[in-house]
């Protein structure tokens, strides 16, 4: 079946834009995540939905990050106003609830000038 | 401190050489251990998974957690130019609603023909 899918794949903007990431998760998976990766660093967390449940919004590094999940599918990551220090590969994982095993994204390479 | 530290590399080895990715870790509560491999590109993939402590096979790849010394390794026989990415290990505690992933920083190996 399908795996995760990201869009867009790239993404460059000027600093102070806002910007819309977005993640199809794997159908039926009820859990999606968002990670950071940066240039040379390992994976990041940033936020996790869980079917109706509040998310775990614990790894968000500033309040001009958001993200949604509408439907318990679809999830959008959103930030505001950004910043050159932004700049990362953004992933976007699914899994059944519980299980240790996440299904990652080929990601959304956000470039900000 | 990083809860989850992991040597960057690069990592340059021949083919057929036998190699050693290892990580330490901070947080006892972990007990699902993980590596991941990345290539260039593309999002991480799951290579093998241990719960606690022990060692698990899987055709050339073997997986070994040492919780009392807060030590994991991965060990690949018979290394293969298709080998070549970046290597994750990753971490995840049983305490409840603790579902994200802590991730080391990732290993660049190459395998050289």
């Amino acid at each position: 079946g399908a795996g995760v899918s990201q869009s867009p794949s790239n993404k460059v903007t000027e600093k102070g834009k806002d910007v819309e990431l977005r993640c199809d998760p794997i159908s039926g998976h009820t859990a999606l995540y968002w990670y950071r990766q940066s240039l040379g660093q390992g994976l990041e967390f940033l936020i996790y939905f869980q079917g109706n449940s509040a998310p775990d919004k614990s790894g968000l590094p500033s309040d001009r990050f958001s993200a949604e999940r509408t439907g318990g599918s679809v999830s959008t990551l959103t930030i505001q106003r950004t910043q050159q220090e932004d700049s990362a590969v953004y992933l976007c994982a699914s899994s059944y609830y519980g299980d240790h095993e996440q299904f990652f994204g080929p990601g959304t390479r956000l470039t900000v000038l | 401190q990083k809860e989850v530290e992991q040597d960057p590399g690069p990592l340059s080895v021949p083919e057929g050489a036998i190699v050693s990715l290892n990580c330490t870790y901070s947080n006892s509560a972990f007990q699902y251990f993980m590596w991941y491999r990345q290539y260039s590109r593309k999002g991480p993939e799951l290579l093998m998974y241990t719960y606690s402590s022990g060692n698990k096979e899987d055709g050339r790849f073997t997986a070994q957690v040492d919780k009392s010394s807060k030590y994991i390794s991965l060990f690949i026989r018979d290394s293969q130019p298709s080998d070549s990415a970046t290597y994750l290990c990753a971490m995840r505690s049983l305490v409840q609603g603790a579902q994200k992933l802590v991730f080391g920083q990732g290993t660049r190996l190459t395998i050289n023909p």
